[in-house]
């Protein structure tokens, strides 16, 4: 089972709406849950850190559900600028490493 | 100009070259890692040092080796280069153990293709 699984999508979305996707992971000892975002031809940032209670950074909201073990993150009032690839990122197996999805991609269409 | 710089950023080889791919950082970080990003892979460890010197194995390091020739400079090598090597490869740093903060540099990448 891969580590973390992404739908890829894309997911369409029109401009001011909300949108929102998951993504599941397979080491049930992962502590540390982030979403990174990466532009077209562009190199990963990081977006947010996921914790435990939840967190919401403006238009941004990420959840933890470790019993189903997945994390989602919710874009309100989607702009143009939010077209990208979103990647799911979790403690990989391993010290000091990093799992990451294959990526939801957002387009935001006008 | 950007803290985290890979060289070249574009290259076309042959099957059986010898390619080094070289990254260079100004952020001061110990932590330096080469990440290969495929289609519908996403991005997978190679290999990774935490100070000069000091160099480890990731997921897929076959086929590839790295140098730490300074805090700043850590660079790969395809020793012989395969066409299934082609993709795109990141170069990142990190201040700390990322598995608390989660927070990866990147640089702007390297696209290889190997024909």
């Amino acid at each position: 089972r891969k580590e973390v699984e992404q739908d890829p999508g894309p997911f369409n979305v029109p401009e001011g709406a909300t949108v929102a996707f998951n993504c599941t992971y397979s080491n049930s000892a992962s502590q540390s849950f982030f979403w990174y975002r990466q532009d077209c031809r562009k190199e990963p940032k990081l977006l947010m850190s996921v914790y435990s209670s939840g967190n919401e950074d403006g238009r941004f909201t990420a959840q933890l559900n470790r019993a189903s073990q997945y994390i989602s993150l919710l874009i309100r009032d989607s702009k143009l600028s939010d077209s990208a690839t979103y990647l799911c990122v979790t403690q990989g197996r391993g010290n000091n490493r990093l799992a990451f999805g294959k990526g939801n991609q957002v387009v935001v269409i006008p | 100009d950007a803290d985290v710089t890979q060289t070249p950023r574009n290259r076309i080889t042959k099957t059986g070259k010898r390619i080094m791919l070289e990254c260079s950082q100004t952020k001061g970080h110990d932590r330096m890692y080469w990440y290969r990003q495929d289609p519908g892979l996403g991005l997978r460890l190679i290999y990774y040092s935490f100070d000069v010197k000091d160099i480890n194995k990731g997921e897929i390091s076959d086929g590839y080796s790295v140098s730490r020739q300074a805090q700043a400079k850590f660079s790969l090598s395809l020793e012989s280069a395969i066409p299934n090597q082609t993709a795109l490869y990141f170069c990142a740093t990190s201040d700390v153990d990322i598995s608390n903060t989660g927070e990866l540099f990147f640089g702007e990448g390297s696209r290889l293709t190997v024909l």
